[in-house]
């Protein structure tokens, strides 16, 4: 069946660092791929999306590229600041509905 | 505009007692959704309802009940609570043809004793 895996957090970086937090998929052919974002106390609010292979999504400075070759959707940023602390879920689309990772918690210090 | 509002934001349960949890939204949504998230496990679909009138079971529907009251609303109901229901609980709701872009309420920590 399709899944997700997420790297394990915590992800612990300084305020400026560049972010990588990995994320690949197992699916029947090119599902659309999503990053949503959890920050304290808050729920899940959608953070960007790719629809098909190549595509790059982007928000807030995030960006993750959509790689069937590698079956990858990672999301990167370039340079971290303390309010991206949250927790951070990658998810594919699956017969009108989202099949979700584990979730990466992310903490930046100042 | 509140978006998605869930009540109430925490409860304690003991083993056996019911409760109904109360989701609504005020953006014309067609589709609501009910989710647990359990530590290393991600979220798992409860229930969800495409349209209003219509539910059904996601990955995980044992134990519980949905009601879509009307198209604001969508309830879950615990009708004997276990211990293996301490989770927090997500309410969703989407546009009709955008399932998968969902907005959330920010959630019930239920802890069940």
């Amino acid at each position: 069946g399709n899944s997700v895996t997420q790297m394990e957090g915590p992800v612990t970086l300084s305020e400026e660092a560049f972010l990588t937090i990995n994320c690949t998929y197992t699916a029947t052919g090119y599902p659309s791929l999503f990053w949503y974002v959890q920050y304290p106390g808050e729920g899940l609010q959608l953070l960007l999306k790719a629809t098909k292979a190549d595509d790059k999504g982007s928000n807030k400075g995030f960006e993750a590229t959509y790689r069937k070759e590698t079956t990858s959707f990672h999301l990167e940023k370039g340079s971290v600041q303390v309010s991206d602390s949250a927790v951070y879920f990658c998810a594919l689309a699956s017969n009108y509905q989202l099949i979700w990772g584990a979730g990466t918690k992310l903490i930046i210090k100042p | 505009n509140a978006g998605v509002t869930q009540t109430p934001k925490f409860q304690v349960l003991k083993t056996g007692q019911s409760m109904t949890l109360q989701c609504a939204q005020d953006m014309n949504h067609n589709s609501m959704y009910w989710y647990r998230q359990d530590p290393g496990m991600g979220l798992r679909l409860i229930y969800y309802s495409a349209s209003e009138g219509t539910t059904d079971k996601g990955e995980v529907p044992n134990g519980y009940n949905v009601s879509r009251l009307n198209k604001r609303e969508f309830s879950l109901r615990l009708e004997s609570a276990a211990p293996s229901q301490t989770s927090v609980y997500f309410c969703a709701s989407s546009v009709t043809g955008q399932p998968y872009e969902q907005y959330f309420g920010p959630g019930t920590r239920l802890t069940v004793t």
